[in-house]
């Protein structure tokens, strides 16, 4: 099956300054791939879409400026939390599929990424 | 705008239960409901994809079914087991994203 990593897996870092997470497709080319935050006890909220390419499409309420996103290739997005602070402690994941073919769109996700801002 | 809703948000049985796990959503032009499973502090695990197309689909003990429709899914639990506890999530596919629900947080007791 269709495999996505991320790295790192876990992140500590002081407030006001910025993390760089990674999300890659390893084996298929992902024309879409999607960030996500989870926040304790509570479900995944879609961040941003992001196509490569092209700039990344954001959900209402999230910061683009705070969160920028970079889909430089098929198989690599990055998220960068800048100038994070505590309140951006979090689980963040990614995904990434195909595109639309006959209408699936399985998405397939990373493992996650889990920052904590001190 | 799509919402998903899943019931009951928790949920503690014995072991060898048979289970149901409900998954709700609002807006009935979907391409596919996938379900997840989740353990605490970790990511996310597909259990079972259902195209909009399909009514059902089972692996080993588990079984999900979609009534577009009537905007529901459920998943079925077989012979539930410890190592079965998690969280579980509904997601439901459309144009191009996901829409999550909130999950059901399952226990199952040895």
């Amino acid at each position: 099956g269709a495999v996505v990593s991320q790295h790192p897996s876990w992140v500590i870092c002081k407030s006001g300054t910025s993390v760089k997470i990674e999300c890659r497709s390893l084996d298929f080319q992902a024309t879409t791939m999607f960030w996500y935050r989870q926040f304790p006890k509570q479900s995944l909220m879609l961040m941003a879409t992001s196509n490569e390419g092209s700039k990344a499409t954001y959900e209402q309420g999230v910061e683009k400026d705070k969160f920028l996103i970079n889909h430089a290739s098929l198989t690599l997005s990055t998220l960068t939390v800048t100038s994070a602070h505590p309140e951006d402690s979090s689980f963040y994941i990614c995904s990434a599929n195909y595109g639309l073919v006959g209408g699936e769109n399985e998405q397939f996700f990373g493992p996650g990424t889990r920052l904590t801002v001190l | 705008k799509q919402e998903v809703t899943q019931i009951p948000a928790a949920l503690s049985v014995p072991e060898g239960e048979n289970l149901v796990l409900n998954c709700s959503f609002t807006d009935s032009a979907i391409y596919n409901l996938q379900w997840f499973r989740q353990d605490p502090g970790k990511g996310l695990t597909s259990l079972l994809l259902i195209q909009s197309s399909q009514r059902e689909q089972t692996s080993g003990r588990l079984n999900a079914s979609l009534d577009k429709s009537s905007g529901r899914s459920t998943l079925y639990i077989a012979a539930s087991q410890p190592g079965d506890s998690a969280t579980y999530l509904c997601a439901v596919g459309g144009t191009y994203k996901y829409i999550f629900g909130t999950g059901t947080r399952l226990k199952v007791l040895a």
